[in-house]
C-alpha cells in the first residue's frame, strides 16, 4: 500500500515569488492536514481539509491557503514568500478526522526561501 | 505556557537500555495520544496511538496516558542504535487537528 507522497521533496525560492507543494494521500483516505516544522517553533497546524472541505484552520496568516480535489490530493500554496517561511512542510492523510483516527506523514517538502 | 510540554533533551542512553520519553499537557480535553518517531530530514512516523487512559503495548514500545496526572509516557526495550531519532507526543480533543510537544533526541550509544 503507497503511502503519502509530496511533491517537490526540495524547493529554494526567491523572497516573494509564491509556491504550490502537491500531497497525494493514502488511498481511501478522505482527510487531508498540513503541518509546518521548523527548528523554533516545532510542528504547527496550518489546515486540515475532508472532502474537498476545509475544516480547521491554523493560526497561519491569509498568505497560505490550500484546497482539496474530489480525488482527495491536496495542496497548499504560499504566496508573497517571507524568508520566515523557511520549513519543512508536512502532509499527513488520514480515513476520517484527525485525532480520532490515526494520521500516517509524507517526507515533507523542504522550502528555502532566499 | 505550551499546551504540551516535552523535553527536547538530547536523551543519551547504551544500546539495551530501557528509554522513557514522556510528555505533560494542560488541556484536559485531550483524548487521543500518539506517539511519533522522525529520523533527520523525514517524515514522522506513526509509532503508538492510544485513546483515553491506559497502556498499550507493540513490540518493544509501551505506550503509557495517565490522564488523572495528564502524563504521558512511551517505553522503548531494549534500544537499539537504530532507535536514535527524534520522538514526538502529539494529542487531540478529536478536532481535526494535533497539537505536538517540542520532540527529544534520542541517541542510543553502541
Amino acid at each position: 500500500k503507497a503511502g503519502v507522497t509530496q511533491t517537490p521533496r526540495y524547493l529554494i525560492k526567491t523572497r516573494g515569488q509564491q509556491v504550490t507543494l502537491s500531497c497525494s494521500p493514502i488511498s481511501g483516505h478522505r482527510s487531508v492536514s498540513w503541518y509546518q516544522q521548523t527548528p523554533g517553533q516545532g510542528l504547527q497546524f496550518l489546515f486540515e481539509y475532508f472532502s474537498e472541505t476545509q475544516r480547521n484552520k491554523g493560526n497561519f496568516p491569509g498568505r497560505f491557503s490550500g484546497r482539496q480535489f474530489s480525488n482527495s490530493r491536496s495542496e497548499m500554496n504560499v504566496s508573497t514568500l517571507e524568508l520566515g517561511d523557511s520549513a519543512l512542510y508536512l502532509c499527513a492523510s488520514s480515513l476520517g478526522r484527525v485525532g480520532d483516527t490515526e494520521a500516517f506523514f509524507g517526507q515533507g517538502t523542504r522550502l528555502t526561501v532566499v | 505556557q505550551k499546551e504540551v510540554e516535552q523535553d527536547p533533551g538530547p536523551l543519551s542512553v547504551p544500546e539495551g537500555a530501557i528509554v522513557s520519553l514522556n510528555c505533560t499537557y494542560s488541556n484536559s480535553a485531550f483524548q487521543y495520544f500518539m506517539w511519533y518517531r522522525q529520523y533527520s530530514r523525514k517524515g514522522p512516523e506513526l509509532l503508538m496511538y492510544t485513546y483515553s487512559s491506559g497502556n498499550k503495548e507493540d513490540g518493544r514500545f509501551t505506550a503509557q496516558v495517565d490522564k488523572s496526572s495528564k502524563y504521558i509516557s512511551l517505553f522503548i526495550r531494549d534500544s537499539q542504535p537504530s532507535d536514535s531519532a527524534t520522538y514526538l507526543c502529539a494529542m487531540s480533543v478529536g478536532n481535526y487537528q494535533l497539537i505536538w510537544g517540542a520532540g527529544t533526541k534520542l541517541i542510543i550509544k553502541p
